[in-house]
């Protein structure tokens, strides 16, 4: 089946604008957890979603937000690009939350932001 | 707050060595473990993980860790790295708590000489 897909790879925004980055889970799997990968902090949670609902957050500032579709199909927002914004943001799911279910991800290939 | 810690942050090994990597986390209650691995360009991806039961945990590709709760620790191990094992390593933990989610140490890249 397919694998987690996310849209688009590359983007290149200038510093101010918003971007809005799209992530489409496997089929059936119905929460999706948004990471922020940098070389110096490694994977940062950002926020999970689970029907249509966010389920939770980390530590972030509000330009970041997000949203999940019917579909479980999930976007992540960024308004305001700040260059420290510059990152490869990666989509994982999950078939539940993390509380109910096992627990493992399937990770997308990411989206490589670059705000310049 | 949880956390996870990597101590290693890059290691440096030839061939057929023996591979442990350490893994560390800081939370007393109920745990999921979890290591994922990055090769090169590509997605990270599930090695193995830890839920309940026997604590010596088997993985793809001849992986292996152990969870250890009174250390809690979780360390990787690979009797005999090859040079397609060149990758990054992350470690994971899965905190059951009324928010839960997947926290992930700093990572550890490999390099495997050939």
């Amino acid at each position: 089946k397919a694998g987690v897909t996310q849209t688009p790879r590359y983007l290149i925004k200038t510093r101010g604008q918003q971007v809005t980055l799209s992530c489409s889970p496997i089929s059936g799997h119905r929460s999706v957890s948004w990471y922020q990968q940098t070389p110096g902090q490694g994977l940062q949670f950002l926020f999970e979603y689970f029907s249509e609902t966010q389920r939770n957050k980390g530590n972030f500032p509000g330009r970041f937000s997000g949203r999940q579709f019917s579909n479980s199909r999930s976007e992540m927002n960024v308004s305001t690009l700040e260059l420290g914004d510059s990152a490869l943001y990666l989509c994982a799911s999950s078939p539940t939350t993390l509380q109910g279910g096992d627990g493992g991800y399937t990770f997308g290939s990411g989206t490589r932001l670059t705000v310049v | 707050a949880q956390s996870v810690s990597q101590h290693n942050h890059h290691v440096i090994l030839s061939e057929a060595a023996s591979l442990e990597l350490g893994c560390n986390y800081s939370y007393g209650g109920t745990v999921n473990l979890f290591w994922y691995v990055q090769y090169p360009g590509q997605h990270l991806q599930l090695l193995l993980k830890y839920f309940s039961g026997d604590p010596l945990v088997k993985g793809i590709k001849g992986f292996e860790a152990e969870f250890i709760k009174s250390k809690f620790s979780f360390n990787l191990r690979k009797p005999s790295v090859q040079w397609s094992d060149t990758a990054e390593y992350f470690c994971a933990v899965n905190v059951y708590s009324s928010a839960s989610k997947i926290i992930f140490g700093s990572g550890t890249r490999l390099s495997i000489r050939p």
